[in-house]
């Protein structure tokens, strides 16, 4: 399995573009998170999706963010628009989340490799 | 609501030598428990992890924790480190019922000097 892919690597960008980070999951995984690396505030989690449905959006910073997931091999994070704030690495992670009745538990999650998004 | 605390920002060792990086956590009931690296420009790579069970958990690379609730610690150990394990090492606490909302710690970097 080629594990979770991100995309682009690097993105620089001015101030008030859009900006759109692409993910794909592992295969037959269910659960997408996408989650944000900056010096000051450590990793956040920013959206979480069950089977292609978002359950916790409540780490989006503000409404320039919005993310979707259109089918279970695709994710995208769009902000528009952007600002230098907005400067971090961002991840992409998925985990198989398995069901008992009527409880349901993440195993872990695989991280991609980060975009790192420059705004200037 | 969960949160964990890495007291340790920095810290180095020299190759060879033992390692303990600490993790505490905060969660009502019995938590899952991550700990997973990052080398310079890359993603997070699972390490280990606790769901229930043995208290002592062995990881990839030759890494363990140990899970004690009494002290809501979860600390990761090597017996001897090697220059390629400088990086720097995340622990993590997910909520154990329902949809799983991970919470990560500030991370600490590990040098290795030789």
């Amino acid at each position: 399995d080629a594990g979770v892919i991100q995309s682009p690597r690097h993105e620089v960008t001015e101030m008030g573009q859009e900006v759109t980070l692409r993910c794909k999951p592992i295969s037959g995984h269910n659960s997408l998170f996408w989650y944000r690396q900056t010096m000051m505030r450590g990793l956040e989690l920013l959206i979480y999706f069950n089977n292609n449905v978002p359950i916790d959006d409540s780490g989006m910073p503000e409404d320039r963010f919005s993310a979707k997931m259109p089918n279970a091999s695709f994710s995208t994070l769009k902000i528009q628009p952007s600002e230098p704030r907005d400067s971090a690495v961002y991840f992409c992670a998925s985990s198989l989340a398995r069901t008992g009745g009527l409880l349901i538990s993440n195993t872990e999650a695989f991280f991609g490799q980060g975009t790192r998004l420059t705004v200037v | 609501a969960q949160s964990v605390t890495q007291p340790d920002i920095h810290i180095t060792v020299s190759e060879g030598a033992s390692l303990e990086l600490r993790c505490n956590y905060s969660y009502g009931a019995t938590p899952y428990l991550f700990w997973y690296v990052q080398s310079p420009g890359q993603g997070l790579q699972l390490l280990l992890k606790y769901f229930s069970g043995d208290t002592l958990v062995q990881g990839i690379k030759g890494f363990e924790a140990e899970f004690k609730r009494s002290q809501s610690s979860f600390n990761l150990r090597k017996p001897s480190v090697h220059w390629s394990d400088a990086a720097e090492y995340f622990c993590a606490v997910g909520n154990s019922g329902g949809y799983q909302k991970v919470t990560f710690g500030t991370g600490t970097k590990l040098q290795v000097i030789p």
